[in-house]
């Protein structure tokens, strides 16, 4: 069965630490998505990447930094960590644009975040 | 940039009954797909069912089916015969077919009573 892995499910970590956020997926989907996921505000996309090295900023990428040296492993990074970045942390894969009618998008199981 | 709107914040149904959630969209583009995603308690996102702009037919995948009104940009999930498994987050979601990043409404939580 195909999954995205998400390295934690609960993290807590201190005001001003360098956080990372690691997740890997075994479909060789070309794309990889950073959300964060907030009560009233749905899901917001962070930073998103369309192959290796390549980045794309979301809506939200102020605070984050991603990295992509591997096809199946795409990093968030929060370089200090706030409060505000208190959340649950979602990653998505998704096949290119020809695989995309006959093969579903993929989530991992969420990371919730508490920055203390 | 696109946008989604779930104007329900949360509902809820009696068992066996029928519901329908909500949703809306802003874009300029002609060809695009919309989901519905389900996210129940264990935080899992669970694809319920998909439709890609340039088809009429409005998707259904067993109990779960749309109503799909391109003009209106509107895309509304209706549950038939409601269980009790399906109490969960539902958001809905835009992609475009011509770029890879996707758009999430704010999600409507939905309670099965019994």
């Amino acid at each position: 069965d195909v999954k995205v892995t998400q390295s934690s499910r609960y993290l807590v970590k201190r005001t001003g630490e360098k956080v990372f956020l690691e997740c890997v997926q075994d479909m060789d989907h070309e794309n990889m998505f950073w959300y964060r996921q907030d009560p009233g505000l749905g899901l917001r996309l962070i930073y998103f990447s369309y192959d290796v090295k390549m980045k794309e900023k979301g809506d939200i990428p102020e605070g984050y930094s991603v990295s992509r040296e591997k096809k199946e492993r795409f990093s968030l990074i929060l370089e200090s960590a706030s409060t505000n970045q208190t959340s649950m942390y979602l990653c998505a894969s998704f096949p290119n644009l020809f695989d995309r009618a006959n093969q579903p998008q993929h989530f991992g199981d969420g990371t919730r975040l508490s920055i203390l | 940039a696109q946008t989604v709107t779930q104007s329900q914040p949360e509902m809820s149904v009696q068992e066996a009954e029928t519901v329908t959630l909500s949703c809306t969209y802003d874009t300029s583009e002609n060809n695009y797909y919309l989901f519905w995603y389900k996210q129940p308690p264990s935080r899992q996102m669970i694809l319920v069912i998909r439709q890609e702009a340039y088809k009429q037919q409005n998707a259904t995948e067993n109990r779960f089916s749309v109503n799909f009104q391109k003009a209106a940009k509107s895309f509304s999930l209706k549950i038939s015969d409601s269980q009790l498994g399906d109490t969960a987050m539902y958001f809905c979601a835009f992609m475009s077919y011509n770029n890879n990043d996707m758009r999430f409404g704010a999600g409507t939580r939905l309670t099965v009573k019994p």
